[in-house]
């Protein structure tokens, strides 16, 4: 089993909908990260974690929110979907020394 | 806020070539790890340097960090197709304990 998980990895959703992004991890880190990539972007942050009660904005947070369920779950939500959200997301999480573990990524289609 | 920078953006070489690809930064950073990402995958570390000057070797990838721990290097020798991806840095400490990335480097090489 993969150590960073995300699901589901592919979604075709409409204009509006409000759509939730999972993301588990079994490495047992205490920081977790949503990027989202866009070609000639690379990773842009949209939010982070260290811990369950500790959630920051990052880069790009607009139109997004996020839920640390518990140390290992860390889910991105797009309250009302909109065409330019149309992007490859991943989650991620590292060591306190910044060593960075990626999920395979969610490719997200807002049409 | 710190500025990253990647160079070149793009580079398509042909098997056997040398390359050479930067990343650099106004801010002084504790270490800088380099990540590639092939298509459709999320990225995977491949080296983390800490100390100003240090100097890794990863077969035939070699990683350097500036004495000024300001920015790093990565060097391959007889370039492989499958070298191809996007090689990605990603300093540590510092401003940036948050993870960010550059926007990377394409390369594609041709057999």
């Amino acid at each position: 089993d993969a150590d960073v998980t995300q699901t589901p990895r592919n979604r075709i959703t409409k204009t509006g909908k409000r759509i939730m992004l999972e993301c588990s991890q079994t490495k047992g880190h205490d920081r977790m990260y949503w990027y989202r990539q866009d070609p000639g972007l690379g990773l842009r942050l949209i939010y982070y974690s260290f811990d369950v009660k500790d959630i920051n904005k990052g880069e790009i947070s607009d139109g997004y929110s996020v839920s640390r369920q518990a140390q290992a779950k860390f889910s991105l939500s797009l309250e009302s979907a909109i065409p330019n959200q149309t992007a490859l997301y991943f989650c991620a999480t590292s060591e306190m020394g910044g060593k960075a573990f990626f999920g395979q990524g969610t490719r997200l289609t807002v049409v | 806020t710190q500025l990253l920078e990647q160079s070149p953006q793009f580079l398509s070489i042909q098997e056997g070539e040398n390359l050479t690809v930067y990343c650099n930064s106004s801010s002084v950073f504790s270490s800088l790890q380099w990540y590639r990402q092939e298509p459709g995958e999320g990225p995977v570390l491949l080296v983390t340097v800490v100390t100003g000057g240090e100097v890794k070797k990863l077969k035939r990838l070699t990683f350097q960090f500036g004495d000024a721990r300001k920015d790093s290097s990565l060097h391959i020798t007889a370039a492989q197709p499958g070298d191809t991806g996007l090689y990605l840095c990603a300093p540590w400490g510092g401003s940036n304990y948050k993870l960010t990335f550059g926007k990377g480097t394409l390369l594609t090489v041709n057999p």
